[in-house]
């Protein structure tokens, strides 16, 4: 069966630090992954995806997540974080037909410090 | 040009009432979905729509029904609303791999 973890429910960041939120997940086939934020109040804006080719993808506002097939893990990092970036993160998975029902992990609630 | 809409964005209603949630899309997305969030923030799909057909149905209680009018539109009823019903509801539609979800509508049942 599909699942995602985010093993971390807070993460407190200073400003300006780097920044790393884990994402672990099980799955029978090659995976489609997704990083997805959700500012309070707000829907959900997709941050990057991954499907193929490249292992280290890059998505909006500095973003970047790399894919290690041998950890089943996809790891969302941004070297500098912006007090503007505080929200909760989601990672998902789903397979590649259309009508793909994504299963997405609890989330990840980040906080940034100044 | 907001490309995946909802209204309302709150909705309060007492336990037993009957209510829509819709939602409306301007991608040209052939696919679209309703998605719940609970209170512990778990996003699980509820249902999915291709083309006006419906292709994912989880398991839903039956007091849900989706009606999607053409391929833009899938719009959410809910009969008999239950305090468990209460969650935020997503839209979403997506042409491909990649999905685009609507602002929410928070439910509140009393």
């Amino acid at each position: 069966a599909q699942s995602v973890t985010q093993p971390d429910i807070h993460i407190t960041v200073s400003e300006g630090a780097s920044l790393e939120l884990r994402c672990n997940y099980s799955y029978g086939a090659t995976p489609y992954l997704f990083w997805y934020v959700q500012s309070p109040g707000q829907g959900l804006q997709l941050l990057l995806k991954y499907f193929s080719g490249d292992t280290l993808v890059q998505g909006i506002k500095g973003f970047e997540a790399e894919f290690k097939r041998s950890q089943s893990s996809f790891n969302l990092r941004k070297p500098s974080v912006h007090w503007s970036d505080a929200a909760e993160y989601f990672c998902a998975v789903g397979p590649a037909e259309y009508g793909n029902k994504l299963v997405f992990g609890a989330g990840t609630i980040l906080r940034v410090k100044s | 040009d907001t490309a995946v809409s909802q209204t309302p964005k709150y909705l309060v209603t007492q336990m037993g009432n009957d209510k829509s949630i819709k939602c409306e899309q301007n991608l040209g997305h052939d696919t679209m979905y309703w998605y719940k969030q609970d209170s512990k923030k778990f996003l699980k799909i509820m249902f999915s729509y291709n083309n006006k057909e419906l292709i994912i149905n989880e398991t839903v209680p039956n007091r849900f029904s989706p009606k999607s009018p053409d391929k833009a539109h899938l719009n959410l009823h809910i009969n008999s609303l239950e305090l468990g019903d209460s969650a935020v509801y997503f839209c979403a539609s997506s042409s491909g791999q990649e999905k685009y979800f609507g602002p929410g509508t928070r439910l509140t049942v009393l």
